[in-house]
């Protein structure tokens, strides 16, 4: 059966520390695998990431995957309280979704 | 654009109540699907739809139905309401190269809150 496993599943840091968020699978088929960020509602996109080892980046967010050892990393540099959500990572096939690693930046 | 709208926001049934979840864009994505989140667990997928008329199981679809009339709406209908299903749910879309919606960035609704007592 196709999974999606992420960790830590919470973490508490302080402004301006650099996070690291893991995502690993196991699926069939693999097209794609995405990150989400949710604070209150809705997801909202972050990266889509098809290709081992090409960097995805946007501002102080930053993605990478690995398909040889299934997993992909969300590095967050320099993190501000608005960072603040829950961090979801989806693979494809079948947009298969992990728990989601809440993620709280304290002042 | 409004993007995907989902109405109501929040719902109360009874146990063995039917309803439907309304979803639509105005975007002109073929690709549409419905999740629901529970507490510690993701998002989980209902169903999907590729295009008008073509709808499909997701992840957990027993106790739901959908059908896709036309590129805008994709209504998901609870028959027969369960306890089980309180959760949140969500309707997304995306657009689709050749019926591969389901692999890129899904644009999704505000949610709808549904609590079966």
């Amino acid at each position: 059966e196709d999974k999606v496993v992420q960790s830590p599943l919470s973490l508490v840091v302080h402004e301006g520390d650099t996070v690291t968020l893991n995502c690993s699978y196991e699926v069939t088929n693999f097209r794609s695998l995405l990150w989400y960020k949710q604070e209150k509602k809705a997801p909202t996109f972050l990266f889509m990431l098809t290709s081992s080892g090409i960097e995805k980046k946007s501002g102080r967010l930053s993605s990478i995957l690995d398909k040889k050892e299934l997993f992909s990393i969300l590095n967050i540099t320099a993190t501000q309280t608005g960072d603040s959500a829950v961090y979801l990572c989806a693979v494809s096939r079948d947009m298969r979704f992990g728990a989601g690693t809440r993620l709280t930046v304290k002042p | 654009n409004a993007g995907v709208t989902q109405t109501p926001k929040f719902q109360v049934l009874k146990t063995g109540q039917s309803m439907t979840l309304q979803c639509a864009q105005d975007m002109n994505h073929e690709y549409m699907s419905w999740y629901r989140q529970d507490p510690g667990m993701g998002l989980r997928l209902i169903h999907y739809s590729v295009g008008a008329g073509i709808t499909d199981q997701g992840e957990v679809p027993n106790g739901y139905n959908v059908s896709r009339s036309t590129t805008e709406d994709f209504p998901l209908r609870l028959l027969s309401a369960a306890p089980s299903q309180t959760s949140v749910y969500f309707c997304a879309s995306s657009y689709s190269l050749a019926g591969g919606g389901r692999h890129y960035e899904q644009y999704f609704g505000p949610g709808t809150r549904l609590t079966v007592t």
